[in-house]
């Protein structure tokens, strides 16, 4: 069964400073893997997809990497705004489309 | 406007009532899934389904049931609730081939 771990589980960081969430998975056989943001009361928006075969994607200030070989990506948010503040959820897709979740990085980003 | 719609958002019942959540999209997507939100648990799948007439169980199917009928809906029923299905639920949907999952707002079910 595939477990995926992030870390931190909150972050705190002063507006304009980088950020960079974590995201490990214990299964390197997947379809893709996809990074959300969850605000309170809300659903889920997607925000990243990284193929299997894909190293890193970009969306604007969002960069999304993957290493399959060793289990993980890393969400990178350059140039961190207050409006950035939400739940950072990464979620691996199984080759039968069954998605994992992480447990989510919460992140407050200081005006 | 591309959307997943749940109804209803939220619910308070009372334990073995029959209930339903209702879930729309509106983007001709083939698969469609439900997911369950607890604290400390994470999203977790109940149960999705590739196309029309085909579904398939998640993680933590046990107390609840799907169907398939028509390509755009896909509701969730639990037909004999219990206070371990508090939760918030979610319903997701996607296109085939590599696409993103599209979720709904979430109904947050209270059962007493």
């Amino acid at each position: 069964k595939q477990e995926v771990t992030q870390i931190p589980a909150a972050l705190s960081v002063p507006e304009g400073e980088n950020l960079v969430l974590n995201c490990s998975f214990t299964d390197s056989a997947i379809y893709n893997l996809q990074w959300f943001r969850q605000d309170p009361g809300k659903g889920l928006t997607s925000l990243l997809l990284i193929q299997s075969s894909q190293r890193e994607q970009t969306s604007g200030r969002l960069n999304a990497s993957l290493d399959k070989s060793s289990g993980r990506s890393t969400l990178y948010i350059a140039a961190s705004q207050p409006g950035d503040s939400a739940t950072y959820l990464c979620a691996v897709n199984s080759n039968d489309y069954k998605l994992s979740f992480g447990a989510g990085t919460t992140v407050t980003v200081r005006a | 406007e591309a959307q997943v719609t749940q109804n209803p958002r939220y619910l308070i019942t009372v334990t073995g009532k029959k209930l339903t959540v209702t879930c729309s999209q509106n983007m001709n997507h083939e698969y469609m899934s439900w997911y369950r939100q607890d604290p400390g648990l994470g999203l977790r799948q109940i149960y999705y389904s590739m196309n029309v007439e085909v579904t398939d169980k998640g993680d933590v199917p046990e107390g609840y049931k799907v169907s398939r009928k028509e390509k755009r809906n896909f509701p969730l029923i639990l037909e004999s609730p219990s206070p371990n299905q508090t939760s918030l639920y979610f319903c997701a949907s996607a296109g085939t081939g590599v696409q993103p999952q599209h979720f709904g707002d979430g109904t947050r079910l209270s059962i007493l």
